[in-house]
């Protein structure tokens, strides 16, 4: 059974741009949480998607939006990138009941310049 | 607000040892409690989901303990090897939903 997937792996970008990320999550997983890690403020809640609706949100900007789409699959967008958006993010996908465990993918790692 | 606190932030350790890591949350209502792994610059590895109503979890040479009241976790890894290396994580899920709050990790070192 394939893992959850994650592209691309590493980008570059400029301040002011903006970013495009994707999730693929675990074959019949129906929810799809989305983290930022930093070295500073560790792992971070951004928000979670479950058939295709946002359920749960962190306290990020709305610079920080995401979507899912109907065969599970998220993306996550970041308009407007600032040097602190450098980080790694990364996805995790579950069944999406309560208490279902997280499966986490290998993350992107952005790097804003 | 949930606060999860991980103690000792690093720990370096001779092979062979059997050794401790500690989670402790704030908030007693959680849903439940997963430990992960982390090696550097990858994705976190699910190593034990423990339920809120559960007291412990055991897989191969690890153990998780959970003691919702006093709100703590440990996770005892026996016999360590230099593979264990890595960052521990602790997360815990709150009633609200599916969102876990994370620790902030443990690294491991294990030498040969």
């Amino acid at each position: 059974k394939a893992g959850v997937t994650q592209t691309p792996r590493y980008l570059i970008k400029t301040r002011g741009q903006q970013v495009t990320l994707s999730c693929s999550p675990i074959s019949g997983h129906r929810s799809v949480s989305w983290y930022q890690q930093t070295p500073g403020q560790g792992l971070q809640f951004l928000f979670e998607y479950f058939s295709e609706t946002q359920r749960n949100k962190g306290n990020f900007p709305g610079r920080f939006s995401g979507r899912q789409f109907s065969n599970s699959r998220s993306e996550m967008n970041v308009s407007t990138l600032e040097l602190g958006d450098s980080a790694l993010y990364l996805c995790a996908s579950s069944l999406g009941q309560r208490g279902n465990e997280q499966f986490f993918g290998p993350g992107t790692r952005l790097t804003v310049l | 607000k949930q606060e999860v606190t991980q103690i000792p932030a690093a720990l370096s350790v001779p092979e062979g040892e059997n050794l401790v890591l500690n989670c402790s949350f704030t908030d007693s209502a959680i849903y439940n409690l997963q430990w992960f792994r982390q090696d550097p610059g990858k994705g976190l590895t699910s190593l034990l989901l423990i339920q809120s109503s559960q007291r412990e979890q055991t897989s191969g040479r690890l153990n998780a303990s959970l003691d919702k009241s006093s709100g703590r976790s440990t996770l005892y890894i026996a016999a360590s090897q230099p593979g264990d290396s890595a960052t521990y994580l602790c997360a815990v899920s709150n009633q609200a939903g599916t969102a876990l709050i994370f620790g902030k990790g443990t690294t491991l070192s294990v030498s040969s």
